[in-house]
């Protein structure tokens, strides 16, 4: 147990639906993090947060938005998604950035676009 | 922007050493991370570099040459349960939140 739990762990999604990835962290850290990992890619930096202020947005289509609404929860809501978007959506957190700040990550959400 | 390179699969025997080499290429470095991912799992951390040289954490071990723009992450005494990937992560000077990664470094281990 990493301490960033991720929900729901699978999620079949037909192209005009709209759907939530939920994240939480109980590490007591300030900066949130969602990334996408598709097979055999390298995984990519989509958004991060820190102390709930997004301090980056890394060229993602507008059909994802991410929302913190404090330190501890961090969602990305899905609507008209694509085939290609299906992935591993992973999150992760770090109690800060720079140094030996290592990032913690959560078990995924393997999302699948019909 | 960063350019990370790791083999894509490698296949060792149980109590063998592996190396998995990792080169990068980065307008602005600052630091590199290894992590262990098992399939279906959350990529977990293993080490962190800086400096040029040798960290040492028990059976893994992982090297940092900044003028190479070269890392190693060595596993000794390998065990079944270190199948897995190894993924290498390079922070960029400009954002210390941005780690970009390689595709990661599949190990297979076999009895």
């Amino acid at each position: 147990e990493t301490g960033v739990t991720q929900t729901p762990r699978h999620l079949v999604m037909g192209m005009t639906n709209k759907k939530s990835l939920k994240c939480e962290q109980h590490l007591g850290h300030n900066a949130m993090y969602w990334y996408k990992q598709s097979a055999k890619k390298p995984l990519e930096l989509m958004f991060v947060y820190s102390l709930e202020e997004r301090v980056e947005n890394n060229s993602v289509p507008s059909r994802f938005s991410p929302e913190c609404p404090n330190s501890s929860h961090l969602f990305l809501h899905l609507h008209t998604l694509q085939p290609e978007d299906s992935a591993l959506y992973l999150c992760a957190s770090s109690l800060g950035a720079g140094g030996t700040y290592e990032q913690y990550f959560g078990p995924g959400t393997r999302l699948t676009v019909t | 922007g960063q350019n990370i390179d790791q083999p894509t699969e490698m296949t060792a025997t149980e109590g063998a050493i592996v190396q998995i080499n990792c080169t990068y290429q980065t307008s602005g470095f600052n630091g590199l991370f290894w992590y262990q991912q098992h399939a279906g799992e959350a990529p977990t951390f293993l080490s962190y570099n800086v400096l040029d040289g040798l960290e040492e954490k028990g059976r893994f071990s992982s090297f940092l040459s900044r003028s190479k723009g070269y890392s190693y992450l060595l596993l000794k005494e390998l065990q079944m349960k270190d199948s897995a990937s190894y993924l290498c992560a390079v922070r960029d000077l400009s954002n210390d939140y941005k780690l970009s990664f390689g595709a990661g470094t599949t190990v297979t281990v076999r009895a």
